[in-house]
């Protein structure tokens, strides 16, 4: 059971290039989230998703895409790379079942530069 | 808009000491989970521990407890005999049910321990 995964770690991007965040969770979980975390902040929500093929925004979604084909993946688009895109993004997961499946499992971050 | 606060940016405590980190949040719902997650130098999101609006009782894990003031809509964190590893990033955070059941996180408490 590894949880939630998420690839590359690191990544430094060119202004304009494009990639794919990739996430993974082998719990089960309906919920899944992307936050990204600038520099002394807490988390904000890119964008979530309640089951397959259902996503919806979040508070800072501009410039991202995203898809769920599966329960398992989340993968997190960066179309046209900005430097305001420089963070670290964080993946996380919940079962949605309500009282103690509540609690949302994170990956260990992807740190993405972009110069 | 729904917020959390956390007034202190950075704490420092002394081993083996007692410190309690401040936590207020603002949300209209009646139904909602409250969170205390650690952040150590890997950045990986650790969950603290989680407490259940509805529950009076002030949740505990081991060293950690918190306590929880609806009516003031207040939720610290108490770290009894604090530990070098303790020395990390804490959020407090909170998510409502239903809906997206996203965490709303705080801006992040930095705690430093004394040895």
């Amino acid at each position: 059971n590894a949880g939630v995964t998420q690839t590359p770690k690191f990544r430094i991007l060119k202004i304009g290039q494009s990639m794919t965040l990739q996430c993974t969770q082998d719990m089960n979980h309906n919920y899944m989230y992307w936050y990204r975390q600038d520099p002394g902040m807490g988390l904000k929500l890119i964008y979530y998703s309640v089951g397959a093929g259902i996503t919806d925004k979040g508070e800072v979604p501009n410039g991202y895409n995203v898809s769920r084909s599966t329960t398992e993946d989340f993968p997190l688009r960066l179309e046209l790379a900005a430097p305001s895109q420089t963070s670290v993004y964080f993946c996380a997961s919940s079962y949605g079942g309500g009282r103690p499946q509540e609690t949302q499992y994170f990956g260990p971050g992807t740190r993405l530069l972009v110069l | 808009a729904q917020t959390v606060t956390q007034s202190q940016p950075e704490m420092s405590v002394q081993e083996a000491e007692t410190v309690t980190l401040s936590c207020t949040y603002d949300t209209s719902e009646s139904d909602y989970y409250l969170f205390w997650y650690k952040q150590p130098p890997s950045r990986q999101m650790i969950l603290v521990i989680r407490q259940e609006a509805y529950k009076q009782q002030n949740a505990t894990e081991n060293r950690f407890s918190v306590n929880f003031q609806k009516a003031a809509k207040s939720f610290s964190l108490k770290i009894s005999d604090s530990q070098l590893g303790d020395a990390a990033m804490y959020f407090c955070a909170y998510t409502t049910q239903p809906g997206r059941r996203a965490l709303t996180f705080g801006s992040g408490t930095r705690l430093q321990v004394q040895p």
